[in-house]
């Protein structure tokens, strides 16, 4: 079993739908994060929960909405997206909200690669 | 503020040649500094992290990077490249706010 789980692994979906994005890790971790992966462009951090308090919201817009509900446990929900919302959605945790050298590293899921038609 | 260059957007090596990905960060203060691999459609994974008590950092897999202050770099070698290292190598750097900052990848080809 792998430390951070996500699914599903694939979604295609119209702008108006709405759907969820689910992430748990089984780590014991207290910091978990969302991640946007696009083509050709580099990493970019969504969301940062530390246990369970939302502390970084990266100027994400609005029909991007996340939930903590435990420390194992986050949540990504959409809704009206826009084709350019197309990526694929990083899930992460930590052992806290330190990620320097001083701190633990990221362990990352595999993804879940969205579609949005 | 943090940022990370990394020089090369592709490398294409033959197995057992060595490998070199390069990078560059910019970091107002004393920088953390990451490299993550990311296998066909999996997860990142920590190669290998620098802390300030040894410059020359060994990593798994064989890899190893060496903290370079004064040419503000971080390459990432490897003597011997296996055909499983063929992967995106991403180099990331943390400064203050614990924020860290993703270079844009680096795809490493390995050719039998």
């Amino acid at each position: 079993e792998t430390g951070v789980t996500q699914t599903p692994r694939h979604l295609v979906m119209g702008m108006t739908n709405k759907k969820s994005l689910k992430c748990e890790q089984h780590l014991g971790h207290n910091a978990m994060y969302w991640y946007k992966q696009s083509a050709k462009k580099p990493l970019e951090l969504m969301f940062v929960y530390n246990f369970k308090e939302q502390t970084e919201n990266n100027s994400v817009p609005s029909r991007f909405s996340p939930e903590c509900p435990n420390s194992s446990h986050l949540f990504l929900h959409l809704h009206t997206l826009q084709p350019e919302d197309s990526a694929l959605y990083l899930c992460a945790s930590s052992q806290d909200g330190r990620t320097d050298a001083r701190g633990g590293e990221l362990f990352f899921g595999e993804g879940s690669r969205l579609t949005v038609l | 503020a943090q940022s990370v260059t990394q020089l090369d957007s592709h490398v294409s090596v033959s197995e057992g040649t060595p490998v070199l990905l390069r990078c560059n960060y910019s970091s107002s203060y004393s920088p953390s500094l990451f490299w993550y691999v990311q296998h066909p459609n999996k997860g990142l994974q920590l190669l290998l992290k620098y802390t300030s008590a040894a410059t020359l950092v060994k990593g798994i897999n064989g890899f190893e990077a060496e903290f370079k202050k004064s040419e503000t770099s971080f390459h990432l070698t490897k003597p011997s490249a296996h055909m499983s290292d063929a992967a995106e190598y991403f180099c990331v750097v943390s400064g203050r706010g614990n924020k860290l900052v993703f270079g844009a990848g680096t795809i490493l080809r390995v050719k039998s």
